[in-house]
């Protein structure tokens, strides 16, 4: 069963750089059963989908998001990871990665992270 | 439009039945999934390709599709299913995901 977790600092900037790594166990990221999507929180708000990358490294970015956001997948280290730039106090959220895998053509997010929470704070 | 609106909360008495919508013009193309959030906890998929359930997730969970609106029903809801609620699906563009505002579940 694949698991996934997320990882990266808790803390970051204003203006910075957000980054973080979704590790994969329990099976490969090259196995291209599935897309590997990050979703974001903010506390006390809904889901909100920011994009995804597939292994070959293509790549689907929320269009609100697109311009700061790079998603890429390292398969040597069988992870993907996400960053997110520019940020600001609007960005502070609980970040999730998740499987999005396909059913008969259409598609949903099967598997989550326990999520990472990143506060934007100078 | 890329929206997919919910009621924000809903209630239902224990062992009766809740149906949960959520509307948008994208799901006269698309299918919507289903996401079941606990407080503190990652969302669990519950319906997926319209009326699919996962492996372990009961099957008083049910989906259904009419024209723009998807609806989650919950036939005889239990004390465990009070959580928060999502659907996602495609934007009209079809290549990005919109989640909806989410419904707020409360079993009395």
């Amino acid at each position: 069963q694949v698991q996934l977790q997320e990882s990266g600092p808790g803390l970051v900037k204003p203006s910075q750089t957000l980054s973080l790594s979704c590790t994969v166990s329990g099976g490969s990221i090259s196995s291209g059963i599935y897309y590997w999507s990050w979703i974001r929180q903010p506390a006390g708000k809904g889901l909100e989908w920011i994009g995804r990358v597939y292994t070959s490294g293509s790549t689907n970015y929320n269009p609100s998001l697109k311009s700061r956001v790079t998603i890429s997948v390292d398969t040597s280290k069988n992870h993907f990871s996400l960053k997110l730039s520019s940020v600001t106090a609007a960005d502070t959220a609980v970040y999730y990665c998740a499987t999005d895998r396909a059913a008969q053509g259409v598609w949903y997010f099967d598997l989550w992270g326990r999520g990472t929470l990143v506060t934007v704070s100078s | 439009s890329s929206e997919l609106t919910q009621d924000p909360a809903v209630s239902v008495a224990l062992g009766q039945t809740v149906r949960i919508t959520c509307q948008g013009d994208s799901l006269r193309s698309y299918y919507a999934s289903w996401y079941q959030q606990k407080p503190g906890q990652a969302p669990v998929v519950v319906i997926y390709l319209k009326n699919n359930r996962p492996s372990g997730i009961p099957d008083r969970f049910s989906g259904s599709s009419s024209g723009n609106t998807a609806s989650l029903t919950i036939t005889g809801a239990q004390a465990e299913d009070e959580a928060d609620y999502y659907c996602n699906s495609r934007d009209s563009s079809g290549n990005h995901y919109v989640f909806g505002t989410g419904t707020k579940v409360t079993v009395l």
